[in-house]
């Protein structure tokens, strides 16, 4: 069974707005990363935080994790079309070979 | 560097027939991995091979086969395809660095399949 749930499923916004993607686990991790997919590639990794970090930045990108509540955000400042995408986060844990264990994904649409 | 390539893009196999798929990274990784991805959902782990030499089942091994041919290659395969194969497969690979590692993974284009 999956891991990672996100939430929410599919998330519609105008350029220039910001997105906030949820995800939840339910094994603790040693840590947990965020990929984006455009429809019909590979998935590209964004961004990774440790489970001793708390928040993390790339760019437009901002990754909380509260591992109390097995719980992580994906915030996208300023949306563009570009980031039109599906957003998916994934965890590793301890033993695991960096095996990654993926959610359903949010869809994102970005409207020019 | 061309990170990770995959072939073939696209498959159409009737029920029964049999086919390998082939995965190759040019960046030094030690772990590769093979993932099938349904649609509305995210990614599952068929196989992986930690390092040269090794396989090990994922969630989901069940009508899978893998080859780990070097450390360049990896290759998957459905030796009797099913319908509930049908899928689009994704193969990776990941590298370590620094004390705790890295982990991203670096995905190929993925192999689109329809089993008939």
């Amino acid at each position: 069974s999956q891991q990672g749930e996100e939430d929410p499923q599919a998330l519609s916004i105008q350029e220039g707005e910001n997105a906030t993607m949820n995800c939840s686990y339910k094994t603790s991790i040693n840590n947990l990363q965020w990929y984006r997919q455009n429809s019909g590639r590979g998935l590209v990794h964004l961004i990774l935080i440790r489970s001793n970090e708390r928040e993390k930045h790339s760019g437009r990108l901002r990754v909380t994790l509260d591992t109390s509540k097995k719980s992580s955000s994906l915030l996208i400042t300023a949306s563009r079309a570009a980031d039109t995408a599906s957003y998916f986060c994934a965890t590793t844990h301890s033993g695991g070979y960096n095996k990654l264990i993926f959610g359903a994904g949010t869809r994102l649409a970005v409207h020019p | 560097n061309a990170g990770v390539t995959q072939t073939p893009k696209f498959q159409v196999l009737k029920t029964g027939q049999s086919m390998t798929l082939q995965c190759a990274q040019d960046m030094n990784h030690n772990s590769m991995y093979w993932y099938r991805q349904d649609p509305g959902m995210g990614l599952r782990l068929i196989y992986y091979s930690a390092s040269e030499g090794t396989t090990d089942k994922g969630e989901v091994p069940n009508g899978y086969n893998v080859s780990r041919l070097n450390k360049r290659e990896f290759s998957l395969r459905l030796e009797s395809a099913a319908p509930s194969q049908t899928s689009v497969y994704f193969c990776a690979s990941t590298g370590t660095s620094g004390i705790r590692g890295s982990y991203e993974q670096y995905f190929g284009p993925g192999t689109r399949l329809t089993v008939t």
